[in-house]
């Protein structure tokens, strides 16, 4: 079957601290893989995705590189904000989405 | 605004009462989704529809929940005869393409139903 498993959180970091998500997937065929992120109070918004093998996602400081060999998407920034507290969820479509159980992330002064 | 929307955003049924969740996708999306979010869990899969065609209902949890979309834009999903396992946001999201090109979606803010 088609699944996701992403570290479990609550993770907290200081300001400017180094950020790892890790996030792993089972899926039948090349699926897409996908990081969304929500903010408090507000709905899902697409951070980044990658459609195939090596391809790596950018976007607002954050990476991810679809890695098939390890069937790994982990998400990762260099230095974190303050801005960037809220749950983060993996994902992959393969004929539907499939969502992983989302890290929340805080990020102290 | 130029978002998906949902309406209401928070809902507070009795037990065994119906209730109609509304979204409103983005303009001209083809693709319309409806997900069931738990507490401290993704977002699952409820059910799909390209323009009026419901093509995909097989995250339905049971024949209590019901899903339309007439004309091919806004899209109610009713629950009947509500039980407290219903509890969850229920989140809508559009996309502008066809379900054989999955790529991104775009989410409302969901509805947060309360089943006492």
């Amino acid at each position: 079957g088609n699944s996701v498993t992403q570290m479990e959180g609550p993770v907290t970091l200081s300001e400017e601290a180094f950020l790892t998500i890790n996030c792993t997937y089972t899926a039948t065929g090349y699926p897409s893989l996908f990081w969304y992120v929500q903010y408090p109070g507000e709905g899902l918004q697409l951070l980044l995705k990658a459609t195939k093998a090596d391809d790596k996602g950018s976007n607002k400081g954050f990476e991810a590189t679809y890695r098939k060999e390890t069937t790994s998407f982990h998400l990762e920034k260099g230095s974190v904000q303050v801005s960037d507290s809220a749950v983060y969820f993996c994902a992959l479509t393969r004929n539907q989405f499939y969502f992983g159980t989302g890290t929340s992330l805080t990020v102290i002064p | 605004g130029a978002g998906v929307s949902q309406s209401p955003r928070y809902k507070v049924a009795k037990r065994g009462q119906d209730v109609a969740l509304r979204c409103d996708p983005i303009s001209g999306h083809v693709s319309l989704f409806w997900y069931q979010q738990a507490l401290g869990q993704g977002p699952e899969f409820l059910t799909y529809f390209q323009n009026e065609a419901q093509l995909d209902k097989s995250g339905l949890p049971s024949d209590r929940f019901f899903a339309e979309r007439p004309e091919g834009s806004v899209s109610t999903l009713k629950i009947q005869r509500t039980q407290q396992e219903d509890s969850a946001v229920y989140l809508c999201a559009s996309s502008p393409q066809r379900t054989d090109t999955y790529n991104e979606q775009f989410f409302g803010p969901g509805t947060r139903l309360t089943v006492l």
